[in-house]
């Protein structure tokens, strides 16, 4: 099945510096790869996700890179706030027992981000 | 329907008793999913629905653990004869298609077990 390594485990920045998390996935059937914020108590909430058909996609300061070749896929988020301290978790879909489109998402353990102000 | 609803939002229970979660998706979404969230860990597959069908369960899931989905709208997650190794969160999404097409999942808020 699909592995999905994600790091840092905590990662600490200073408000307005750049943070990047970076994750690794092994199956090469895997199409699409989203990442979650999770604050503490709350539900994961997609910020950004990206289809292996595209390498690069941006939504105002946050950002995913995709390298097929290499199983890897990048979060990048430029001029951190303290609003972006959290747990993000990235993902990638692999298809399951029943065949057919991917549905399954498997999860990396998560990257605690501290922006201190 | 704003949202994915789950309830109860927290449950303590007794080692040995069964418990209950119910899921309600968002309406138009006929994809269902339970996932399983340990602390400091990301969630973890247990079990898909596209609509009243049960397509998998995961291999994590042992005989007590049973999930429905009658007439394709919402979804219960029974544990029967609870033990302590069953204290998480258990989180269920919902999406309006395949994933491979970029149908994000959306997450309930969870329901926390604790079994004492």
């Amino acid at each position: 099945g699909e592995n999905v390594e994600q790091h840092p485990s905590t990662l600490s920045v200073q408000e307005g510096d750049s943070a990047v998390i970076k994750c690794t996935y092994s199956d090469s059937a895997s199409n699409y790869f989203p990442w979650y914020k999770q604050e503490l108590g709350k539900r994961p909430q997609l910020i950004i996700d990206i289809r292996s058909n595209v390498g690069e996609k941006k939504d105002q300061r946050i950002a995913v890179t995709l390298n097929k070749t290499a199983k890897h896929f990048s979060l990048h988020i430029t001029e951190t706030q303290p609003e972006d301290s959290a747990v993000y978790f990235c993902a990638a879909s692999s298809p399951g027992w029943s065949g057919g489109s991917n549905y399954k998402l498997t999860f990396g353990k998560g990257t605690l981000l501290t922006v201190n102000p | 329907d704003t949202g994915v609803s789950q309830n109860p939002r927290h449950k303590i229970t007794k080692r040995g008793q069964n418990v209950t979660f119910r899921c309600d998706p968002i309406s138009e979404h006929n994809r269902l999913y339970w996932y399983r969230q340990t602390l400091g860990q990301g969630p973890e597959f247990l079990t898909y629905f596209q609509n009243e069908a049960q397509l998998e369960k995961s291999r994590l899931l042992s005989d007590r653990f049973s999930a429905e989905r009658p007439k394709g709208s919402f979804s219960t997650l029974e544990i029967q004869r609870t033990e302590q190794g069953d204290s998480a969160m258990y989180l269920c999404a919902s999406s309006l298609g395949a994933v491979q097409l970029g149908y994000g999942y959306t997450f309930g808020s969870g329901t926390r077990l604790t079994v004492v």
